[in-house]
């Protein structure tokens, strides 16, 4: 079974730190393309970071860059988000999600940056 | 970016009758592949979001038949025949056709 498992969420005051983590099991994970997207409270979904297969290219949302790096781990499965700088509009969850396409969604963590 | 406009942002709608979401894209998503990368999502409430439609009019494993995605260029539908009270949730859009991906705003189907 395809499976996307998210952690590393939390409380936070602004301009603190998160590493969020996604492991990635049933499926080649070298062979796909990652991606974050978060959800602030009651509003819709937004692209955060995606990485290509061996982690040559990224790209980030204008709102994040220079804040946040997405990296990857092929060896391990693994799919990172290293949040630097929070603020209150980075409160939201965060998935993972699989492929360019997004056919696979772990089930997201919790971010909060509050005082 | 390409912006995506869907509408309506509510539909409330009546068990068993047929419900509509559009979805137009501020450029055309036809790939040079020939390919058009617009896909459809659902979330229902207290879940996370789940890919229903694929390249416009293709459903993934599992979906059922009353979910079918139409349309070309700009313009795209997300139509389900028969609405059931599983189908309750917010349903987006998503382009993958140009750099960066963007979502829709998204609709809110309920249960009128």
């Amino acid at each position: 079974e395809v499976q996307l498992v998210e952690s590393g969420g939390g409380l936070v005051q602004p301009g603190g730190s998160l590493r969020l983590s996604c492991a990635a099991s049933g499926f080649t994970f070298t062979n796909s393309w990652m991606n974050w997207v978060r959800q602030a409270p009651g509003k819709g979904l937004e692209r955060v970071a995606n990485i290509k297969q061996d982690g040559s290219e990224k790209s980030y949302v204008d709102s994040v860059e220079g804040r946040f790096t997405i990296s990857r781990d092929n060896a391990k499965n693994s799919l990172y988000l290293q949040m630097n700088s929070l603020r209150a509009e980075d409160t939201a969850v965060y998935y993972c999600a699989k492929g360019r396409g997004l056919d696979v969604w772990g089930k997201g963590t919790t971010v909060i940056v509050s005082s | 970016d390409v912006v995506m406009t869907q509408s309506p942002l509510s539909l409330p709608v009546t068990l068993g009758q047929p419900a509509s979401i559009s979805c137009r894209s501020s450029q055309s998503l036809v790939y040079s592949d020939g390919n058009t990368y617009l896909n459809w999502f659902q979330q229902r409430p207290g879940q996370s979001p789940r890919r229903l439609i694929y390249k416009v009019s293709n459903r993934e494993s599992g979906v059922p038949d009353r979910f079918s995605g139409s349309g070309s260029g700009t313009d795209f539908t997300l139509k389900i025949s028969r609405v059931e009270a599983e189908d309750v949730g917010d349903y987006y859009c998503m382009q993958g056709t140009h750099w960066p991906l963007t979502f829709g705003g998204g609709t809110k189907v309920e249960i009128k």
